[in-house]
């Protein structure tokens, strides 16, 4: 099986722009979750969505969004970029079945906001 | 609520010598701990992971690690170190309220010494 992908590897933006990355989890697994990697905050979970619905969400400001589509690929959407929100996107998918909270992470998406 | 403490944040060894990253988690009941490796520049990896079958645990490239109930500790071993071993570790609880929610600590930097 193909493992998670996620698109594109780099990004560079400025502040105030919007950016949207994108995640396809591996084939069967209907669940995507998205977490932030930052040096000084390290590793933080931003949302979760299984079948198109949000399910959790992190302690991260409205200007942090996420959809699902119906084959289970997702985005996610920064908006207003802040200087701060340069990081290391990592998105994960897990199956829904014994092993549901066994996630599988794709490569990230490193965004540098300048 | 769930968390974890990585209690230390490097950790250095010579090739050939046992390794050992040390994990104190808190949960209010029985979690579902892991560890995950994340090599330089790359996504991360799934080592091991611990749900109540077995307290001693094996994962890939001869990692193990033991839950400690009475430790409260899923500290991460192994016999002897390799160069490609080198690389940031994580200890990670699983919030168990179908969420899918990974709680991260805040990681270990193994060095390896030829």
């Amino acid at each position: 099986k193909a493992g998670v992908t996620q698109t594109p590897r780099y990004l560079i933006k400025t502040r105030g722009q919007q950016v949207t990355l994108s995640c396809s989890p591996i084939s069967g697994h209907r669940s995507v979750s998205w977490y932030q990697q930052t040096p000084g905050q390290g590793l933080q979970f931003l949302f979760e969505y299984f079948s198109e619905t949000q399910r959790n969400k992190g302690n991260f400001p409205g200007r942090f969004s996420g959809r699902q589509f119906s084959n289970s690929r997702s985005e996610m959407n920064v908006s207003t970029l802040e200087l701060g929100d340069s990081a290391l996107y990592l998105c994960a998918s897990s199956s829904s079945g014994a092993n549901y909270n066994e996630q599988f992470f794709g490569p990230g998406t490193r965004l540098t906001v300048l | 609520a769930q968390s974890v403490t990585q209690l230390d944040s490097h950790v250095s060894v010579s090739e050939g010598t046992p390794v050992l990253l040390r994990c104190n988690y808190s949960s209010s009941y029985s979690p579902s701990l892991f560890w995950y490796v994340q090599h330089p520049n790359k996504g991360l990896q799934l080592l091991l992971k611990y749900t109540s079958a077995a307290t001693l645990v094996k994962g890939i490239n001869g990692f193990e690690a033991e839950f400690k109930k009475s430790e409260t500790s899923f500290h991460l071993t192994k016999p002897s170190a390799h160069m490609s071993d080198a690389a940031e570790y994580f200890c990670v609880v699983s919030v168990e309220d179908s969420s899918y929610k990974l709680i991260f600590g805040s990681g270990t930097r193994l060095l390896v010494r030829p």
